[in-house]
């Protein structure tokens, strides 16, 4: 089972730019980047941010994007808000019958 | 819009059988997909339970495996969860969600439920 790792925090003051980086393998990010994000506030359900490495569902601000560098994945947050402030988790295919795997989770702090 | 509603028991003995039920709307379980389990206990991240194909194929988390099973209620709309010898380490929010298979291996979750605290105690 491939494991995703997430750094436990990440900061930034509104109008930044921040960057959370999520690393697998060669085979969940490095060759097809299959991750997606998700976006968790206090107390909420998860909700889709990015899906199929780089893509945004609709209604998902465009102020998020992703991209991936070797087998790093990475989700950038554009102009950020305070309403950005929350939990995120990147996912991916973990291989064989083990569908998906989740990263550790990154808080999100806007200062 | 399709909308999943889990409901459990909130609280469960240690040693004893949990059993969740997400109710689906707006789209039809028999229609396709998958269909996925997940939980968090308090204050830490997202572990994925396991899934199932509309047809009933199931897929598990390799470590919780030997106590998990879901099954699909196609005339309900529904599918459930049972995780059996529960112990206080099975505390945790329970979500429902709809797992994307779009194509080779990318799978993502679309849609969720609000998720069900549920409490292992004596």
């Amino acid at each position: 089972q491939s494991a995703l790792t997430q750094p436990a925090s990440v900061s930034g003051s509104p109008g930044q730019s921040i960057t959370i980086s999520c690393t697998g393998t060669n085979t969940n990010v490095g060759s097809y980047n299959l991750v997606s994000w998700y976006q968790q506030h206090p107390g909420k359900a998860p909700k889709l941010m990015i899906y199929e490495g780089s893509k945004r569902p609709s209604g998902v601000s465009n102020r998020f994007s992703a991209s991936k560098s070797g087998n790093t994945a990475s989700l950038t947050i554009s102009g950020l808000q305070a309403e950005d402030e929350a939990d995120y988790y990147c996912c991916s295919y973990a291989g064989g019958s083990t569908l998906v795997v989740f990263g550790g989770g990154t808080k999100l702090t806007v200062l | 819009q399709v909308q999943l509603q889990e409901s459990g028991p909130g609280l469960v003995k240690p040693s004893e059988t949990l059993s969740l039920t997400c109710a689906v709307s707006g789209y039809s379980i028999s229609s396709g997909s998958y269909w996925g389990c997940i939980r968090q206990p308090p204050g830490k991240g997202l572990e994925w339970i396991g899934s199932m194909y509309h047809s009933g194929s199931t897929y598990y988390n390799p470590s919780l495996k030997s106590r998990v099973a879901i099954s699909v209620d196609t005339s309900k709309n529904q599918f459930s969860l049972k995780l059996s010898s529960v112990t206080a380490a099975d505390t945790a929010v329970y979500y429902c969600a709809r797992l994307i298979h779009s194509s080779g291996y990318y799978y993502y979750f679309d849609y969720w439920g609000q998720g069900t605290l549920v409490t292992v105690s004596s």
